[in-house]
């Protein structure tokens, strides 16, 4: 089925280990973005791209690094854990950014750093 | 991004009509208005979008007020699938220049009871 795909979609991490969550989407979307969700906060942008090879920061993207490669991946890449950190994941992407554009979500990774 | 006020939870009947209620009374002529909602453990999921005009899909209708200060999303058959966390966002089209980001809120706990 067409969508977003995470990986894995639970985690947990050693304080200081490194990983990467896994985003893909077959729907040949430009706008791809990663959110996290911690209680009482709401989501909160990360980071962002606009298209294979553009990437920018979003509102919180400390200890945390992106790329992408190709149109279909969005791989989000921990560079070492922290206990802040433990918080659910989720992947988004739209066909373009305009606001005329919904958003599909990947169904989150759920990470926990001990 | 303009800000939006939700109710913190509302419930209603199975079969019941929902309507579910979001000022923006800081709107901007070029913002439109998203819905999405949470269903407990997975990701956010795209409902509906508009900016002047009523919208009606197969999932709920929006109802846009004239001065577009407040929005109601309209379950018109609530199941007990549609118990979630409901979202209004005001999504601003900048053009290209728009990084996409979604605010949001703490959205309203819709609880549909047998």
């Amino acid at each position: 089925n067409a969508g977003v795909t995470q990986t894995p979609k639970f985690q947990v991490l050693k304080t200081g280990q490194s990983m990467t969550l896994q985003c893909a989407q077959d729907m040949n979307h430009e706008y791809m973005s990663w959110y996290r969700q911690d209680p009482g906060m709401g989501l909160r942008l990360i980071h962002y791209s606009v298209g294979a090879g553009i990437t920018d920061q979003g509102e919180v993207p400390n200890g945390y690094n992106v790329s992408r490669s190709t149109t279909e991946d969005f791989p989000l890449r921990l560079l070492s854990a922290a206990p802040s950190q433990t918080s659910v994941y989720f992947c988004a992407s739209s066909y373009r950014t305009g606001a005329y554009y919904g958003y599909t979500f990947g169904s989150g990774t759920r990470l926990t750093v001990v | 991004d303009a800000k939006t006020t939700q109710p913190n939870s509302m419930e209603s009947n199975e079969e019941e009509p929902v309507h579910l209620p979001c000022n923006h009374s800081t709107i901007s002529g070029t913002d439109y208005i998203h819905w999405y909602r949470q269903l407990p453990s997975q990701g956010p999921e795209y409902v509906i979008h508009g900016l002047t005009s009523n919208v009606n899909n197969r999932m709920a209708s929006l109802a846009i007020a004239e001065d577009r200060k407040s929005s109601t999303l309209i379950l018109h058959r609530a199941t007990l699938r549609d118990a979630a966390v409901y979202y209004c966002i005001l999504k601003r089209d900048a053009g290209g220049t728009s990084y996409g980001k979604l605010t949001f809120g703490q959205g309203t706990i819709l609880t549909v009871h047998p």
